[in-house]
């Protein structure tokens, strides 16, 4: 069955350093793939998609790259700010209107 | 409207009895998406509507959830004699059927959190 994972539950930055979070998937061949940030209390919101074709895609202070060799996705936030703690979703599609989510990350950048 | 908007933000209930959620997707997006999130979980698929479509409904848990849309725009989703297993947050979320590659974007409502005593 279709698995995504997300490197881990949690993870602790320092302000100013790079936060790198992973998702992986199996038994998948996903059309595009993205990443949404979640707050508490809060839906997710979209972030950054990426296609199959796609390398590598950059947002201001994002950056997600694409390996379906590896079948897996980086999600880079550079020069972190503690307002960019929150949980990270990735998800992905395969052409059709469903999109299948990872059970995110908690990113904590501390001051 | 300006966002997805769903109601109400949080409902108590007690077991056994029936709750309705209520979401007000963006105008003009066709595509309508309910989907479950549990502690530590990740988001459930429920139910995806698309314009006149026969909805998608693959992802209801039981024949306890229901859900329609009326008139292309408001949906309501409805569990019919709630278990405490149905506490979760129940998001919304719409999206404009796609870009031209397929790729579809979800706008997401804040939630409906549920916790059945």
């Amino acid at each position: 069955s279709q698995k995504i994972e997300q490197n881990s539950e949690a993870l602790n930055i320092q302000e100013g350093k790079t936060a790198t979070l992973t998702c992986n998937y199996t038994n998948y061949s996903p059309a595009y793939l993205q990443w949404y940030r979640q707050d508490p209390g809060r839906g997710p919101v979209f972030l950054l998609l990426i296609r199959e074709n796609e390398k590598e895609k950059r947002k201001e202070r994002l950056k997600v790259t694409f390996d379906t060799t590896l079948k897996q996705s980086l999600f880079h936030i550079t020069a972190s700010q503690p307002a960019d703690s929150a949980t990270y979703l990735c998800a992905l599609g395969a052409g059709s209107y469903q999109l299948t989510f990872g059970k995110g990350t908690k990113l904590s950048v501390i001051p | 409207g300006a966002g997805v908007s769903q109601s109400p933000s949080n409902k108590v209930t007690e077991k056994g009895k029936d709750v309705e959620l209520r979401c007000d997707p963006i105008s003009g997006h066709t595509a309508l998406y309910w989907y479950r999130q549990s502690l530590g979980q990740g988001l459930e698929f429920l139910i995806y509507f698309q314009g006149n479509s026969a909805p998608d409904k693959s992802g209801l848990p039981s024949d306890r959830f229901s859900a329609e849309r009326t008139g292309g725009s408001v949906s309501t989703l409805t569990i019919q004699r709630t278990q405490q297993e149905d506490s979760a947050v129940y998001l919304c979320a719409s999206s404009s059927f796609g870009d031209r590659a397929g790729a579809n974007v979800l706008t997401f409502g804040a939630g409906s959190r549920l916790t059945v005593l």
